[in-house]
């Protein structure tokens, strides 16, 4: 079946420190979303990045489909990046399915 | 702000009780979902609903019955439900069922079942 696995499952910054998730997937890729969850629950969309790279502020993302993953660089860490990230991949035919996500910790 | 609004925020309710969670999106949406986050596991699809017709059901148990009134609202109606459906339960919106787009999320309802 569809697999999606996270690294680092969890990761402690020091404010100001910059840091790269990664996303691996198992099949061709047709959606994939990189999300943050805050503390109190409230999920944001970051990228919607099947191909490419993408920038937004102090964060971007890139993904390489052919090699199967996709990377999102945060930089110049802020205590309000603190949270847990996931990123989301649907082959063509599946549904949206989400990686078990990484817990970031930006300490001050 | 995302644009999806979920009440309650919060919720805790016996095994015996008959409680619902609301979901309306402000955006113009054609897709809504229910998804369920239990403790270190990876969020599940539960019910996709397209032009308020049901799409997709995930094998979700019958304690679990959706309600998707217009394109707007979706209600996720709870009865007799267990302790391990203590879970934060999100709805979210797409313009349509997942073709290319971002999926938009609510706040999220945390349920406790005691």
């Amino acid at each position: 079946g569809i697999q999606v696995e996270q690294s680092p499952p969890d990761l402690i910054l020091q404010e100001g420190a910059n840091s790269t998730l990664r996303c691996n997937f198992s099949d061709s890729v047709n959606n994939l979303q990189w999300f943050h969850q805050n503390p109190w629950g409230q999920l944001i969309n970051l990228f919607y990045i099947p191909s490419g790279t993408k920038q937004n502020g102090r964060l971007s993302a890139t993904t390489v489909a052919t090699e199967r993953y996709s990377l999102l660089y945060i930089s110049s860490s802020q205590t309000t990046d603190s949270g847990v990230y996931f990123c989301a991949f649907k082959a063509a035919g599946n549904k949206l399915t989400f990686g078990g996500g990484t817990r970031v910790l930006v300490k001050p | 702000e995302t644009g999806v609004t979920q009440t309650p925020r919060h919720l805790v309710m016996g095994m015996t009780n008959k409680k619902s969670l609301k979901c309306e999106q402000h955006l113009g949406h054609n897709a809504m979902y229910w998804y369920k986050q239990s403790a270190k596991k990876p969020l599940e699809l539960m019910f996709v609903y397209n032009f308020k017709e049901q799409t997709e059901n995930n094998s979700v148990p019958s304690r679990f019955s959706p309600e998707c009134p217009n394109s707007s609202h979706l209600f996720l109606h709870l009865h007799t439900l267990q302790p391990e459906d203590s879970a934060l339960y999100l709805c979210a919106s797409t313009p349509e069922p997942l073709v290319g787009e971002k999926l938009f999320f609510g706040s999220g309802t945390q349920l406790s079942v005691l």
